[in-house]
């Protein structure tokens, strides 16, 4: 069975800094992983998607690595910003339909 | 305006009684999603579809049942069978279930029981 973790569960940094927020699965046999956003009470956006036969994708300021035989991703932030206060979800999709997601890493940027 | 819209926003369920959570789409998908999150934790796939008139269990389908005769709509029903109904509900919809596949959450239903 696929287990998904995010550590840390919950993050505080100032405004500005370089963050990493980390994925971890149990199972390498993946389809591929994805990132997402979640603000408070609202549903998910997602950030990046990775391919397994990826290592990594970027948009803007994230970038998303995946190191498929070691079962972990990491999320990467440059110049972080108030607005980028959420949590951040990572899923393992492992086969058709099904995805497994960790319980989230809770970001606080303060100005 | 393409999305995936939700409704009721919030929905109270009292002891013993069936709800139904809405669960529309424009964005002519094949598959949706149904999931279930806890406070502070990630979300759990309920149930799934492929494809109109089909559906799958997904890790806590026990209590919950569904429907797919639209391409459009993905209705889920809390049975009073499911004895912790309380929780923030996601559904959620894609292209076509290949490794290609980005899944896009509507906002969401918090239910409440009485």
């Amino acid at each position: 069975k696929q287990e998904v973790t995010q550590i840390p569960a919950a993050l505080s940094v100032p405004e500005g800094e370089n963050l990493v927020l980390n994925c971890s699965f149990t199972d390498s046999a993946i389809y591929n992983l994805q990132w997402f956003r979640q603000d408070p009470g609202k549903g998910l956006t997602s950030l990046l998607l990775i391919q397994s036969s990826q290592r990594e994708q970027t948009s803007g300021r994230l970038n998303a690595s995946l190191d498929k035989s070691s079962g972990r991703s990491t999320l990467y932030i440059a110049a972080s910003q108030p607005g980028d206060s959420a949590t951040y979800l990572c899923a393992v999709n492992r086969h058709a339909g099904k995805s497994t997601f960790g319980d989230g890493t809770t970001l606080t940027v303060k100005p | 305006d393409g999305g995936i819209t939700q409704s009721p926003k919030y929905l109270f369920r009292k002891e013993g009684q069936n709800v139904t959570l809405s669960c529309e789409q424009n964005l002519n998908h094949d598959a949706m999603y149904w999931y279930r999150q806890d406070p502070g934790q990630g979300l759990r796939l309920i149930y799934y579809s492929q494809i109109v008139n089909d559906f799958q269990k997904g890790d806590i389908a026990e209590g919950y049942s569904v429907s797919r005769e639209k391409k459009e709509s993905f209705p889920l029903t809390v049975t009073s069978a499911q004895k912790n109904p309380t929780a923030f509900y996601l559904c959620a919809s894609s292209i076509v279930v290949t490794s290609q596949e980005t899944q896009y959450f509507g906002p969401g239903t918090r239910l409440l029981v009485l």
